[in-house]
């Protein structure tokens, strides 16, 4: 019930293109959802987070969808850039009491 | 700047050798966090500790050790009894309990074994 799931593995874009990476999870105890970027060697950085009181999250070219009722959301990247090739991850908490890491995406974008 | 400083950036362990990773928080965060990543894995939680002096077992905790002396800091020691270290260490930190805030991120220390 800990567990958040995440789609694709790996994915590959055109310069241009929209990137999307699904999330899934079942703890509904779950309040908050970041999204993390890391470059290989560096840590993970914070992306861009949501919660559950809304079901929409844009900041720049970075959108997280949130759907409470299906217990999943999904992270758009529009107009993907070769420099956002990097892993991603998603993940939830419970207040933060308990951070939980889906198994991240490879996302590599073509120039 | 605050933020979280991972010290070495790389470290080589010798057989039967324990070895100490260095992490440091300026966010004045009372939650922080030892994570181990595999290449092309994800993050494996190994301690975390919510606030000074006390902390807690992960996922895979065996074959390390922690201390939590200091709100600031958050050593992690890898072990002989740790029979496969080579890996990337990730450290970071978060608000704690009914925050509600994200985690932060070192920049990790990679350990190797000669």
């Amino acid at each position: 019930q800990q567990q958040v799931k995440q789609s694709p593995q790996s994915l590959i874009v055109q310069k241009g293109g929209i990137s999307i990476i699904n999330c899934a999870y079942e703890n509904t105890a779950f309040d908050y959802f970041p999204w993390y970027q890391q470059f290989p060697g560096k840590g993970p950085a914070l992306l861009i987070a949501i919660r559950p009181d809304v079901s929409e999250k844009k900041e720049g070219r970075f959108t997280i969808s949130f759907n409470k009722s299906a217990k999943q959301f999904s992270l758009h990247i529009m107009d993907s850039q070769p420099g956002d090739s990097a892993t991603y991850f998603c993940a939830a908490s419970n207040y933060g009491q308990n951070f939980v890491f889906g198994p991240g995406t490879r996302l590599s974008v073509l120039p | 700047d605050g933020g979280i400083t991972q010290s070495p950036k790389y470290l080589f362990r010798k057989e039967g050798q324990n070895v100490t990773l260095s992490c440091e928080q300026n966010l004045n965060h009372d939650a922080m966090y030892w994570y181990r990543q595999d290449p092309g894995q994800g993050l494996r939680l190994i301690y975390y500790s919510q606030i000074v002096n006390d902390f807690q077992k992960g996922d895979i905790a065996e074959g390390y050790s922690v201390s939590r002396e200091k709100k600031e800091s958050f050593p992690l020691t890898v072990t002989s009894a740790q029979k496969n270290p080579t890996a990337f260490y990730l450290c970071a930190s978060s608000g704690g309990r009914n925050s509600n805030q994200p985690q932060h991120f070192g920049d990790g220390t990679r350990l190797s074994i000669l």
